[in-house]
């Protein structure tokens, strides 16, 4: 168990639809960073926050949005989803806020099938 | 721009084969990451070993060793023994100062019985 909660661990839509991803960082980590797992693209990086704040952008889509709360947990929110969002998308937490010197830490993964 | 290549995309071996999984890295910095990852059919994301560019110092936990050479940008992963347990994805990741995590494609490695 790596002490980060992702819910839900699974969620099926439809296109044009919005959702809303959740994640607990470990206890005490202040970086939370999503990541988007697909079949055809490997793992990628979408965005980083730190302490509340935007850190790093990846590629992360104009119709997706996160934001990181006081209690330092993350949404990540997916809107006008689209066939090609259906992925497993994971958050990680680390709690180094820059340069991820540390290992992140990841959840489970969010599998998201997008009918 | 940072980059991490893993050639092989799939392997596989049967049980008690000793194994190498192959990491080629690119970055322009001289402090950098290493990282290793495993994805178990299960799906989560497992650590398996940070190394950072100043130590070359090859490690060995287990089954598991790694060899880091600088010269060729390589961080190999050799699993000794391979278990059943061992069939998973393998990630290899690069990080550089001020820059995130970068993974590899990954390589899927079957043990068969």
């Amino acid at each position: 168990d790596s002490g980060v909660t992702q819910t839900p661990k699974h969620l099926i839509t439809a296109t044009g639809q919005r959702v809303t991803l959740r994640c607990s960082p470990r206890s005490g980590d202040l970086s939370v960073y999503w990541y988007q797992q697909s079949l055809d693209q490997g793992l990628q990086f979408l965005i980083q926050y730190y302490n509340g704040e935007e850190r790093a952008k990846g590629n992360i889509l104009e119709r997706f949005s996160a934001q990181q709360f006081p209690d330092l947990h993350s949404e990540l929110n997916l809107s006008s989803l689209e066939l090609g969002d259906s992925a497993l998308y994971f958050c990680a937490s680390s709690a180094h806020g820059t340069v991820p010197t540390g290992e992140l830490f990841f959840g489970e993964g969010s599998r998201l099938t997008v009918l | 721009a940072q980059k991490v290549t893993q050639a092989q995309t799939e392997i596989s071996v049967v049980e008690k084969e000793d194994v190498t999984l192959d990491c080629v890295y690119e970055t322009r910095d001289t402090t950098y990451y290493l990282f290793w990852y495993k994805q178990p059919p299960s799906g989560e994301l497992v650590f398996l070993i940070r190394r950072n560019s100043f130590d070359e110092q090859n490690e060995i936990s287990g089954r598991y060793s790694w060899n880091f050479q600088k010269s060729t940008s390589s961080f190999n992963f050799t699993i000794t023994a391979s278990q059943v347990v061992d069939s998973a994805v393998y990630f290899c990741a690069l990080s550089e100062a001020g820059q995130n995590f970068v993974f590899g494609p990954g390589t899927r490695l079957s043990v068969l019985p």
